[in-house]
């Protein structure tokens, strides 16, 4: 069965430290994958995505992914974490041909410390 | 240009009764789609439209209907709520052939009591 993994719930970090956000997917081809944000009481914005080629993709808001096709994952990265990080970060995943219909991950919430 | 909008934004329903969720856009995006939100499920789909007059099933689709009369509308059926239904729901729409964004609405919050 098709599914997004984010294995993370709940992650705390520190004002300026670097963050990683894990997210697996289970699917029978590699798919294209993405990475939103939603603030609280917002929409989803889109954050990056991953279609083809490089597969270190950078995106909005300094944050990076890397996709790793051997381990199924497309972890999301920032070297140093803002207080405005702090929101729920969804990881999907899409057919790369066909409905558009997009599988979500659970969430990670990511609380920031001043 | 107002991107993907949603109405109402709250709403309270007893358990029974009806109501409609519009979602409009602005952007003449082909596809559409309805998710809703619950606490450590992430967004499930409840229904997606490929053009208008189309509509299809998605991983929750009971207990709705749906119906895509004019491109940029896609109106969410709720037609005997129940308090499962209690949920945030988000319309997004996709500009199919582009770069595959979803843009999304700011949500509903939904109470059925």
């Amino acid at each position: 069965a098709q599914s997004v993994t984010q294995p993370d719930i709940h992650i705390t970090v520190s004002e300026g430290a670097s963050l990683e956000l894990r997210c697996n997917y289970s699917y029978g081809a590699t798919p294209y994958l993405f990475w939103y944000v939603q603030s609280p009481g917002q929409g989803l914005q889109l954050l990056l995505k991953y279609f083809s080629g490089d597969t270190l993709v950078q995106g909005i808001k300094g944050f990076e992914a890397e996709f790793k096709r051997s381990q199924s994952s497309f972890n999301l990265r920032k070297p140093s974490v803002h207080w405005s990080d702090a929101a729920e970060y969804f990881c999907a995943v899409a057919p790369t041909s066909g409905t558009y219909k997009y599988i979500f991950g659970t969430g990670t919430r990511l609380k920031v410390l001043a | 240009n107002a991107g993907v909008t949603q109405t109402p934004k709250f709403r309270v329903l007893k358990t029974g009764q009806s109501m409609t969720l519009l979602c409009a856009q602005d952007m003449n995006h082909e596809y559409m789609y309805w998710y809703r939100q619950d606490p450590g499920m992430g967004l499930r789909l409840i229904h997606y439209s490929v053009g208008e007059g189309t509509t299809a099933k998605g991983e929750v689709p009971d207990g709705y209907n749906v119906s895509r009369l004019k491109k940029q509308n896609f109106l969410l059926g709720l037609e005997s709520a129940a308090p499962s239904q209690t949920s945030v729901y988000f319309c997004a729409s996709i500009n199919a052939g582009r770069n595959y964004e979803q843009y999304f609405g700011p949500g509903t919050r939904l109470t059925v009591t």
